[in-house]
């Protein structure tokens, strides 16, 4: 446990609607990722954060924005969502040659 | 165009055989490689890890085995117990470390009494 924590677990929403969800972590590491995970496909990066205000897109980052102005907590934003991001997002930490993971947030959009 | 590959769904293994999951990559750039566990409703818990500088790494009942020509590492579990039961993901990176990793779709492990 690497003291990850995320909010909500489950949420439901409707198309065209914002979402925000949050990751934060008490152990002050530098590196925080957000992730999706659908069937077939594994877990994808969305975005990556290497420090407060330094942040990057990864594979699927398309509809999706990201911020850290805390070291402790990283938001991950779909402005807009849509059906095709109803998926279970996963926060994660490295720590030397490891990621740790929260327990993720199922999100449903309608 | 997916750099990880896992190629079978799922496996099925009796209690105390051996389990084998396997996982090939595409990218010769890769140098470190991970193996994650999931459980349903929970986050993937890290298992075990190799460098492209080693061909085989141990933990317990845990060994990764990794072929660099071949572009292709397994993960063998012996002998396999009921609560190996799990999704397992292969991941690799880049930087001899676990920054931006890049998954397998992941191996659905069921272990039969």
């Amino acid at each position: 446990d690497a003291g990850i924590t995320q909010s909500p677990r489950h949420k439901v929403t409707e198309t065209g609607t914002p979402v925000t969800l949050r990751c934060h972590q008490t152990e002050n590491h530098r590196y925080m990722y957000w992730y999706r995970q659908d069937p077939g496909h594994g877990l994808r990066l969305i975005h990556y954060s290497y420090g407060v205000k330094d942040t990057d897109k990864g594979e699927v980052s398309d509809g999706y924005s990201v911020s850290r102005s805390k070291t402790e907590d990283f938001l991950l934003t779909l402005e807009s969502a849509t059906s095709s991001q109803t998926s279970v997002y996963f926060c994660a930490i490295s720590e030397r040659n490891e990621q740790f993971f929260g327990p993720g947030t199922r999100l449903t959009v309608l | 165009d997916q750099q990880v590959k896992q190629n079978s769904p799922s496996l099925s293994v009796q209690e105390g055989r051996i389990s084998i999951l396997n996982c090939d990559y595409t990218n010769s750039m890769f140098d470190y490689f991970l193996w994650y566990k999931k459980y349903p409703a929970e986050g993937p818990t890290f298992l075990i890890s190799i460098s492209s500088i080693k061909d085989k790494n141990e933990d317990g009942r845990f060994t990764v085995f990794l072929n660099k020509s071949a572009k292709h590492l397994s993960l063998h579990i012996v002998p396999s117990q009921p609560g190996d039961s799990a999704v397992y993901f292969c991941a690799a990176s880049e930087n001899q470390g676990a920054q931006k990793l890049v998954f397998g779709q992941g191996t659905r492990l069921t272990i039969n009494p």
